[in-house]
């Protein structure tokens, strides 16, 4: 059973624009959460995480928010580059466990 | 830093064939995370040790999978006898200090005919 869910796997985008990813989550003891990103024939690379103590975290470019009550996160990119076109995935740990559940991944093209 | 170095990039085998899957983790870390990533499942978790120590291996799949860590430089991930749907991206990750901010290697793409 999927606890981590990224629907709509797809997003295009033009350059300059903002992309917005969407995660669920079903498990309430979920507590941490992450953001990679993953560029064809490589490994996932860490982008931005949030603790549940936080709504809001911000890098940059990239900034998550997080609604506990709702499970829900997104992941803002604010502007677009092409270089941000690769699959991103949504994580959560629950209680410092070792365990991350990943989502499916969401693939983001942006288009200059 | 070379980061994580899996091997071989990519392995295509028949059915009934042993497949070996290595990895060397960044030098320092403690823990090492194998996955595999499928278009059905996403990237699960298999496996991952701390100190060399194999903590938690409830995501391997069935009896035909095993792992090792003979010391902190290396891991394997072993499938005897692999099948078709062994087929995935096997990833192997380590960190330091436990499941924050992982370092993944560039994956072993692996086809079972």
């Amino acid at each position: 059973d999927q606890q981590v869910k990224q629907n709509s796997p797809s997003l295009s985008v033009q350059e300059g624009r903002i992309s917005i990813l969407n995660c669920d989550y079903t498990n309430s003891m979920f507590d941490y959460f992450l953001w990679y990103k993953k560029y064809p024939a490589e490994g996932p690379t860490f982008l931005i995480s949030i603790s549940s103590i936080k709504d809001k975290n911000e890098d940059g470019r990239f900034t998550v928010f997080l609604n506990k009550s709702a499970k829900h996160l997104s992941l803002h990119i604010v502007p677009s580059q092409p270089g941000d076109s690769a699959v991103y995935f949504c994580a959560a740990s629950a209680g410092g466990n070792n365990r991350l559940a990943f989502g499916k991944g969401n693939q983001v093209v942006v288009i200059p | 830093d070379a980061g994580v170095i899996q091997s071989p990039r990519h392995e295509v085998t028949e059915m009934g064939q042993e497949v070996t899957l290595r990895c060397k983790p960044i030098s320092g870390h403690d823990y090492l995370f194998w996955y595999r990533q499928t278009m059905m499942r996403g990237l699960e978790l298999l496996i991952y040790f701390n100190n060399n120590v194999p903590i938690d291996d409830s995501g391997m799949p069935e009896d035909r999978f095993s792992a090792k860590m003979p010391n902190a430089s290396f891991s394997t991930l072993k499938i005897q006898p692999s099948e078709p749907r062994d087929s995935a991206v096997y990833f192997c990750a380590s960190s330091l200090g436990g499941w924050e901010t992982q370092y993944f290697g560039p994956g072993t793409r692996l086809l079972v005919l």
